[in-house]
């Protein structure tokens, strides 16, 4: 049974950094594709990027690209995503899923999620 | 862009049938996956390839996808059925690739 373990709630102001982490038990985590999912207050669903730690391969939505950073520990099973720049509008909860990338690219496993309130 | 377009929301009595669609250019070309997600908590995979369920989903959750909706069916709702359902899409050439729709909250009357 794999568990994605996030870290705590963020209070970060704009124009700072965030860097958010997700351990990982069950199943080989170099194998995986972990992807971050992230959800505004009251919105829905947005991806942000994945990463494959075996091939050491991230993709990221245009929308985030040259602000976030996605990388990976494979010695401690933890990924990593870092969003720069922030700014208000990011405030909202983020989310790493592990992706199932065969041909039908689904989120089988969440973690429970990491508030992070961008505020002055 | 990909887009998916939920109904904002759906209302169904307790042990009635509840559908949720999710519409897209020919979505049926593609494998459609949902998310239930309850206030509060991550999302929980409830389907995917359209039609299968993890292990540990009930059989009261089934899915079909033809044409340009892909559909959610909740049967004998529950109360504890009431949440967020989302859908998702791989459109491998968009950006970006994966494509959620806007939700869908199911309330139980």
């Amino acid at each position: 049974q794999v568990q994605l373990v996030q870290s705590g709630a963020e209070v970060k102001k704009p124009g700072s950094s965030v860097k958010v982490s997700c351990k990982a038990s069950g199943g080989t985590f170099s194998s995986y594709t972990i992807s971050w999912v992230r959800q505004a207050p009251g919105q829905g669903l947005e991806w942000m990027g994945r990463l494959l730690p075996i091939l050491n391969m991230t993709n990221y939505a245009q929308k985030f690209q040259g602000r976030v950073t996605i990388t990976a520990d494979t010695s401690t099973s933890t990924a990593y995503m870092e969003l720069s720049s922030l700014r208000s509008e990011d405030t909202a909860v983020y989310y790493c899923a592990r992706m199932v990338s065969t041909h039908l690219y689904y989120f089988d496993y969440w973690g429970q999620g990491t508030l992070v309130t961008v505020s002055s | 862009s990909y887009v998916l377009t939920q109904p904002p929301s759906v209302s169904v009595a307790p042990g009635q049938t509840a559908w949720i669609t999710c519409g897209g250019d020919n979505i049926g070309g593609k494998s459609v996956h949902w998310y239930q997600q309850r206030p509060g908590q991550a999302p929980l995979l409830v389907v995917y390839d359209n039609s299968a369920r993890p292990s540990g989903i009930p059989e009261r959750f089934s899915g079909s996808n033809s044409g340009d909706t892909a559909t959610l069916t909740l049967s004998r709702v529950e109360a504890g059925d009431e949440a967020d359902y989302y859908c998702q899409v791989w459109h491998n050439s968009g950006d970006p690739p994966v494509v959620f729709g806007g939700g869908t909250k199911l309330t139980v009357l």
